[in-house]
């Protein structure tokens, strides 16, 4: 089955700088790449999330790129603010029937004011 | 626009007591469900997931079940909790899959749980 793995487990960075956080996946056959923000006691909200097809998709100050030959997609997140803060967690589907997508074990992001 | 629903929000258990988290979906048909459980500070642990009504898949071997009685009803229970049951309960949906391509991950706002 799917096994992803997510590093760094915990990021601290002064506001206005970049973050960058990094998952590897080992079944090849992966298609969807989601990126969940889980602030304190709330929900996982998907953030932005690719698709096998594409090596890089942007949204505001949040991008992901991916690398299948590597089997690696990284968020990446700039001129951070102190909002930013937050768990993260990337995912990969299992692909096969079950519909379950595989968690990393997460990022805590510190942006220091 | 699709919405989902959990409760109660907060629940505080004796252990040996009994368990009923409800979740609903509205804005949708047919999707897949799933209950995940995130102890403090943990990641997400997926312990059912449904692709049907009366269909569930369980994960990991427990004193929990799950029950979809009704197309967008997902409910997660216990018969006698457990110190280690204690944790955030997340219910999640998405569409079903069509050709081999997967769909967006949404998850409910939780319950949390603590059995003393």
């Amino acid at each position: 089955g799917e096994n992803v793995e997510q590093h760094p487990s915990t990021l601290s960075v002064q506001e206005g700088d970049s973050a960058v956080i990094k998952c590897t996946y080992s079944d090849s056959a992966s298609n969807y790449f989601p990126w969940y923000k889980q602030e304190l006691g709330k929900r996982p909200q998907l953030i932005i999330d690719i698709r096998s097809n594409v090596g890089e998709k942007k949204d505001q100050r949040i991008a992901v790129t991916l690398n299948k030959t590597a089997k690696h997609f990284s968020l990446h997140i700039t001129e951070t603010q102190p909002e930013d803060s937050a768990v993260y967690f990337c995912a990969a589907p299992q692909m096969d029937s079950s519909y379950k997508l595989i968690f990393g074990s997460g990022t805590r992001l510190l942006v220091r004011p | 626009s699709q919405t989902i629903h959990q409760w109660p929000a907060t629940l505080v258990q004796p252990v040996g007591s009994p368990l009923s988290l409800e979740c609903t979906v509205e804005g949708t048909s047919n999707p897949n469900l799933y209950w995940y459980r995130q102890a403090a500070g943990r990641g997400l642990q997926l312990l059912f997931y449904s692709v049907g009504i009366g269909q569930i898949s369980s994960e990991v071997p427990q004193n929990l079940s799950a029950s979809r009685p009704q197309d967008r009803q997902f409910i997660l229970s216990s018969k006698k909790l457990l110190l280690s049951d204690s944790g955030f309960y997340l219910c999640a949906w998405s569409v079903q899959r069509t050709s081999g391509a997967y769909n967006e991950q949404f998850f409910g706002p939780g319950t949390r749980l603590t059995v003393l």
